[in-house]
């Protein structure tokens, strides 16, 4: 069966500062992956996804995330924060195509002025 | 592009009463469509999963004759509560995506329930 884990519930960083939020994955077939953030009292938004090809995935505000299939892990990085990306972000993962969307339980990232 | 409006963004009512919440994509038409709950500082449980003109697929645990899926149209899925009860108090969202491989899930701002 499918799951993601989300290793840190919290990742409190200062702004400008580099961040790295990890999420691992298991899952016995192919799948694509997908890290979502949310504000708070909103939905979620999509901030970027892997499908296939090259294994690091850019997002427009400047997050990026690298697929690594050897050690099953899609962790998300940004190397100058902004107090605006303080958010929930969820990594997710769905097998094979788009159905059902396994999501982690989150961490929060606190960008500290 | 890929907007999905959800309605209503906050709603209170009474224990015992139905409440009804839509969920609408405005800008392309959604063959699938998924409810989730989502508790305080928690993740993103699925409820269902509904298909244009089908009937929903509901998660295990979750009660079909509690929590109503309708999704008649390529643009609107509705979830009704059906005699709500505190324990029913929960941020509501919803997800729609189109049909076809490289289409992700866009979600609704989503709808905060709360029964007194």
């Amino acid at each position: 069966a499918q799951s993601v884990t989300q290793l840190d519930s919290q990742v409190p960083v200062f702004e400008e500062a580099p961040v790295e939020l990890r999420c691992n994955y298991s899952s016995s077939v192919s799948v694509y992956l997908f890290w979502y953030v949310q504000y708070p009292n909103q939905g979620l938004q999509l901030l970027l996804k892997y499908l296939s090809g090259s294994t690091l995935v850019e997002s427009i505000n400047g997050f990026e995330a690298e697929f690594n299939k050897s050690q099953t892990s899609f962790h998300l990085r940004k190397p100058s924060v902004h107090i605006s990306d303080t958010a929930e972000y969820f990594c997710a993962v769905s097998e094979g195509g788009y159905n059902k969307l396994i999501f982690g339980a989150g961490t929060r990232l606190a960008v500290h002025p | 592009g890929a907007v999905v409006s959800q309605h209503p963004s906050w709603v209170i009512c009474k224990s015992g009463t139905s409440v009804k919440i839509e969920c609408r994509s405005l800008d392309f038409q959604a063959t699938t469509m998924f409810w989730y709950r989502q508790f305080p500082k928690q993740s993103l449980m699925l409820m269902a999963t509904s298909n244009e003109g089908s009937k929903a697929t509901y998660e295990q645990g979750v009660e079909k004759d509690k929590f109503l899926i309708n999704h008649a149209s390529l643009t609107l899925s509705t979830l009704t509560v059906t005699s709500a009860h505190p324990e029913d108090s929960s941020f509501y969202i919803c997800s729609a995506r189109s049909q076809g491989v490289g289409q992700p899930q866009h979600f609704g701002d989503g709808t905060r329930l709360s029964i007194l």
